[in-house]
């Protein structure tokens, strides 16, 4: 089964500062991963997604992730952070279920804390 | 706004008592998630549909039931409810393609009391 790791449960960063959220994937086959962003009391949010092509991956909010097959990582960046981007930012991947559906396996989310 | 819609928002009920939440998805959309978000397990995936059939199917326990209806819209059934099923259910939608995002309403509340 297709997995993702979010190894940091929090993340501190300085208004204007980079900022990077790591996550690593298990999969067998293409991986088809994901990062969302949920802010207090939402759902959550799609940022991107990287299928196939560039490994530099860009999204909303000035997000990107850069995708790299030999350590299996797919670190979200951003090279100024806002207070704003203050959320709970979660890694998924793409699995197929038994009955060919698709389901999105979620990591248990980093929080990031972006302090003025 | 995704364009995801739940209902209700909040809902607290008793121990052993049965809830349906509701959920309608984004025009268009043929396939609808069901996950579930708690404090120590996370977010976890319930099940999904596709156009009225069930499609994949998670950590759902044996007391919870789904269903996606013609007009698309889903409900998730919830029955001989426990303290442990408090948490935060939500409802995404997608288009059907293995490849597209999925869109999430804001979520029901649930407390159990």
């Amino acid at each position: 089964a297709q997995s993702v790791a979010q190894p940091e449960d929090q993340v501190n960063v300085a208004e204007g500062n980079p900022l990077t959220v790591k996550c690593t994937y298990s999969v067998s086959g293409n991986p088809y991963l994901f990062w969302y962003v949920q802010y207090p009391n939402r759902g959550l949010q799609f940022l991107l997604k990287y299928i196939t092509g560039d490994n530099l991956v860009k999204g909303s909010y000035g997000f990107e992730a850069e995708f790299n097959k030999s350590q299996t990582s797919f670190h979200l960046k951003k090279p100024s952070a806002l207070v704003s981007d203050s959320a709970l930012y979660f890694c998924a991947v793409r699995d197929i279920g038994d009955t060919g559906g698709f389901k999105t396996i979620f990591g248990a989310g980093t929080r990031l804390f972006v302090k003025a | 706004d995704s364009g995801v819609t739940q209902t209700p928002k909040h809902l607290i009920t008793a121990t052993g008592q049965r809830v349906t939440l509701r959920c309608s998805p984004r025009s268009g959309d043929l396939s609808v998630y069901w996950y579930q978000q708690s404090l120590d397990q996370g977010l976890q995936f319930l099940i999904q549909y596709y156009n009225g059939e069930e499609r994949a199917k998670g950590n759902i326990l044996e007391r919870f039931s789904a269903q996606q209806f013609p007009d698309l819209h889903s409900e998730l059934n919830l029955s001989s409810l426990e303290l442990g099923d408090s948490a935060l259910y939500f409802c995404a939608s997608s288009a059907g393609g293995n490849l597209g995002e999925a869109f999430f309403g804001q979520g029901t509340r649930l407390t159990v009391v």
